[in-house]
């Protein structure tokens, strides 16, 4: 089935930092979105991408589709305090939007 | 706030009991998925209802169904609860099954014991 590899797993990082953070897949996808997850809360949607090549902001987060559609990339600039959770890349599953297939996940710490 | 409410937000059940949860969907969503969370891991897709029917399942047994009513809103019920069994249940609601803008709820917490 389709599995979805985040690296790195979890991250420490200072206040003000960049953060890069990819997921790669054994099967092309033809969609990629990216969640963030806070304590206690379902997943909120971020960035979707649609298309093989793509690069996408929303505010300090930029994400982009790799050319081999079986990667993602994602990153925060200056990160803040209120980064801090854990980033999910997911990806339709056989095709269809509304049936996701989720990553393993990236935790974020991110310390003052 | 995604208009996503699940309940209850936490259930501590017996090894062998059964459960249901529920998940009221976004005002015009007529589309419910369920995913199971084990802790440290992505969610896991279980099913999704459409119009009052299944469409579609992940790698779940016959132990975990599902509804959904003429209101969209939608429940879970797992049988014969076992230890793994333990998770945050999340249901997520979209307008049609193509729509990627599925908003999740915040949840179910699980505890089988």
């Amino acid at each position: 089935g389709q599995q979805l590899n985040q690296s790195p797993q979890s991250m420490f990082i200072q206040e003000g930092e960049d953060v890069s953070m990819n997921c790669t897949s054994s099967s092309i996808f033809n969609t990629w979105l990216w969640y963030k997850q806070d304590p206690g809360e379902g997943p909120v949607l971020l960035i979707a991408l649609y298309k093989a090549g793509e690069l996408t902001s929303n505010g300090r987060l930029t994400a982009q589709f790799g050319i081999t559609r079986k990667d993602s990339f994602l990153n925060i600039s200056a990160s803040i305090p209120s980064d801090v959770g854990i980033y999910f890349c997911a990806g339709p599953r056989g095709g269809t939007a509304s049936k996701l297939t989720f990553g393993t996940g990236t935790r974020l710490q991110v310390t003052l | 706030e995604t208009g996503v409410t699940q309940s209850p937000t936490h259930l501590i059940k017996t090894r062998g009991q059964q459960v249901t949860l529920r998940c009221s969907s976004q005002s015009g969503h007529n589309t419910v998925s369920w995913y199971q969370q084990a802790l440290g891991q992505g969610p896991q897709f279980i099913f999704q209802y459409y119009r009052e029917e299944e469409n579609g399942r992940g790698n779940f047994p016959p132990r975990f169904s599902g509804l959904q009513f003429p209101n969209y809103s939608s429940e879970l019920n797992v049988n014969a609860l076992e230890l793994d069994d333990s998770a945050l249940y999340l249901c997520a609601s979209s307008a049609g099954t193509a729509g990627i803008e599925a908003f999740f709820g915040q949840g179910t917490r699980l505890t089988v014991v």
